[in-house]
């Protein structure tokens, strides 16, 4: 098992670019989660999927991102335009249960990438 | 509004000490929660566990305690090792928030040999 494989592990671009976030989740998990790491507000939880469906993007900060799970091996995260407030470390988590909080079902983390937007 | 709060960013202990790792909750309808451990360049990995009928679970060298009427929880580490240095991250979860996992900021312990 490979567990949650994310591309890029570094983005460096330039404000008003268009960045896509890559998400691999463990074959047969369920959901797949998207989350943002920064210093003030720790783990954010941005968006999740169940069986490929959007369930909860409450947590988008704006327009200006948009996830999607075109098949259940697949997910993106896209920031167009990006901001320099939008640098932090992006997650992308899969499970079997929606919680995660099974012993036999925690949330697997992918390794993040890290974006950075100058 | 951060319903999980760690206070302390950062923590520093000799190895072989008891690291203490805290967090505050302001949502009572919280029922489970939840510490995971991050290295560096890698993602969160779980580590333990308490659900709110409980006030302690103990997983060898890790025990966390659960005090409702506070709304508080905490991690001990005992003894402590330098490779325990990590951020450790806590959340919770409940029926409110749609029985998703809200963390908080993490805090950064540091163990010295």
């Amino acid at each position: 098992d490979a567990g949650v494989i994310q591309s890029p592990r570094h983005e460096v671009t330039e404000m008003g670019q268009e960045v896509t976030l890559r998400c691999k989740p463990i074959s047969g998990h369920d959901y797949l989660f998207w989350y943002r790491q920064t210093m003030m507000r720790g783990l954010e939880l941005l968006i999740y999927f169940n069986n490929n469906v959007p369930i909860d993007d409450s947590g988008m900060p704006e327009d200006r991102f948009s996830a999607k799970m075109p098949n259940a091996s697949f997910s993106t995260l896209k920031i167009q335009p990006s901001e320099p407030r939008d640098s932090a470390v992006y997650f992308c988590a899969s499970s079997l249960s929606l919680t995660g909080i099974s012993y036999n079902s925690p949330l697997h983390f992918g390794n993040g990438t890290r974006l950075t937007v100058t | 509004d951060q319903q999980v709060k760690q206070n302390s960013p950062s923590l520093s202990v000799q190895e072989g000490r008891i690291s203490i790792l805290n967090c505050d909750y302001t949502n009572s309808m919280f029922d489970y929660f939840l510490w995971y451990k991050k290295y560096p360049a890698e993602g969160p990995t779980f580590l333990i566990s308490i659900s709110s009928i409980k006030d302690k679970n103990e997983d060898g060298r890790f025990t966390v305690f659960l005090n409702k009427s506070a709304k508080h929880l905490s991690l001990h580490i005992v003894p402590s090792q330098p490779g325990d240095s990590a951020v450790y991250f806590c959340a919770a979860s409940g029926p409110t928030s749609g029985s998703r996992l809200t963390f908080g900021e993490g805090t950064q312990l540091t163990v010295n040999p």
